[in-house]
């Protein structure tokens, strides 16, 4: 079956340093997402990318950095400037603008 | 700038009850709208969606949902609930001109279903 898979599905990181969360599809999606979400707040948008080899910030860049070097992969890194770290990350991708997200199952981090 | 509002963060009901979840969105421009559901510790899953046509959109599990253009809102319906419809609820909104795709999501609405 065709799905998105996130890896791993729990992540813990000590202080000063930078973790990849790792995001692959193979739906054949065009464009992929992440979001982080914490309790209450709804899904907030990290970053997207809507092509190979190209990516935009989305609300709350700062303190992460992505690649997306193949179609199937978009991997996130949190950095040690992301100083509230803690959270529930969740990667999609769509084929087009108006279709719907398909969503991984997620990665919770959290701080040691 | 378009914004999602879940009108409730909680939703009691009984077991057999119908239930209406709340979602009002503010865009000065068209949108595709859209349901999503997480159960704990788990990604999102599509309900339903409204990209264009009949305004009553029907989706997986029993639900559907009514586009009202004129009061910009998107409810979420289902005449009789099960306990394993417990979980999160996430309305959306993308805007059509965008064209990246991008999702604007709600705070959630936490359906308790009891028994």
């Amino acid at each position: 079956d065709g799905g998105i898979t996130q890896s791993p599905k729990y992540l813990f990181r000590k202080e000063g340093q930078n973790v990849t969360l790792s995001c692959e599809q193979n739906l054949n999606h065009d464009a992929m997402y992440w979001y982080r979400q914490d309790p209450g707040q709804g899904l907030r948008l990290i970053y997207y990318s809507q092509i190979v080899n190209d990516f935009q910030k989305g609300d709350i860049a700062e303190g992460y950095s992505v690649s997306r070097e193949k179609k199937e992969s978009f991997p996130l890194t949190v950095t040690s400037a992301q100083k509230n770290p803690t959270a529930f990350y969740l990667c999609a991708s769509n084929m087009r603008s108006n279709q719907p997200q398909h969503f991984g199952d997620g990665t919770r981090l959290s701080i040691l | 700038a378009q914004s999602v509002t879940q009108l409730d963060s909680q939703v009691p009901v009984f077991e057999e009850a119908p239930v209406e979840l709340r979602c009002n969105y503010s865009s000065s421009v068209s949108v595709y709208l859209f349901w999503y559901v997480q159960y704990p510790n788990q990604g999102l899953q599509l309900l339903l969606k409204y990209l264009s046509g009949s305004t009553l959109v029907k989706g997986i599990n029993g639900f559907e949902a009514e586009f009202n253009k004129s009061q910009t809102s998107f409810h979420l319906r289902k005449p009789s609930v099960h306990i394993s419809d417990t979980a999160e609820y996430f309305c959306a909104v993308s805007v059509l001109s965008s064209n990246t795709g991008k999702l604007i999501f709600g705070q959630g609405t936490t359906l308790q279903v009891k028994p």
